[in-house]
């Protein structure tokens, strides 16, 4: 069976640190990755999906940057934080039409201080 | 105007009750439908999906797609406790992998 592993669960940062939050799929070959934040409260908020290694979309021009370096590794990262990048991060994997929806992890939690 | 409206609540309704939930869209291209469950400090996971119009059940569980309306439910019976949490409808189009979602209700069944 399919899983996802996302890491870490909770993390506390300052601002103007880096950020790496790593994503793994397991079972499955070639699936679309994604990248989700909720605020508190909200809704979910796409920032990058990738459909292969190397292929990254970004859909809201921020300062995180997302990377796919293997089929089933999905990273995103960050140079410097800043308070505004606070929030609850969600990766996500679909098979490549994404038509039964997709599978999420279980989040990491970043506060920025 | 959003793609997908969904009343944010909360909701807050009395153990065994009915509960429904909605979505309403615009986008008639859409033929997929999903509900999520999400609870605190977790990553949604899949409840119920349908393609297309008409009913599908599963335990205590429906989820209704009316296309004609744009109009989607999810109906819970006899509510528990531990149906409290946040309910997001999604949407798909026949093409691309794109999910839309909607921002989410928040439900509290009260024992």
């Amino acid at each position: 069976s399919q899983t996802i592993h996302q890491w870490p669960a909770t993390l506390v940062q300052p601002v103007g640190s880096p950020l790496s939050l790593e994503c793994t799929v397991e079972g499955t070959s070639n699936p679309n990755l994604y990248w989700y934040r909720q605020a508190a409260g909200r809704g979910l908020q796409l920032l990058f999906y990738s459909v292969g290694i190397g292929q990254i979309s970004s859909e809201v021009p921020q300062n995180l940057s997302a990377s796919r370096p293997q089929d089933r590794q999905f990273i995103l990262s960050s140079k410097k934080l800043l308070l505004s990048d606070s929030g609850f991060y969600l990766c996500a994997w679909s098979l490549r039409g994404g038509n039964y929806g997709y599978t999420f992890g279980s989040g990491t939690r970043l506060t920025v201080v | 105007q959003k793609e997908v409206e969904q009343d944010p609540g909360p909701l807050s309704v009395p153990e065994g009750a009915i509960v429904s939930l909605n979505c309403t869209y615009s986008n008639s291209a859409f033929q997929y439908f999903m509900w999520y469950r999400q609870y605190s400090r977790k990553g949604p996971e899949l409840l119920m999906y349908t393609y297309s119009s008409g009913n599908k059940e599963d335990g205590r569980f429906t989820a209704q797609v009316d296309k004609s309306s744009k109009y989607i439910s999810l109906f819970i019976r006899d509510s528990q406790p531990s149906d409290s949490a946040t309910y997001l409808c999604a949407m798909k189009e026949t093409s691309g992998s794109r999910l839309t979602f909607g921002e989410g209700t928040q439900l509290t069944v009260n024992p």
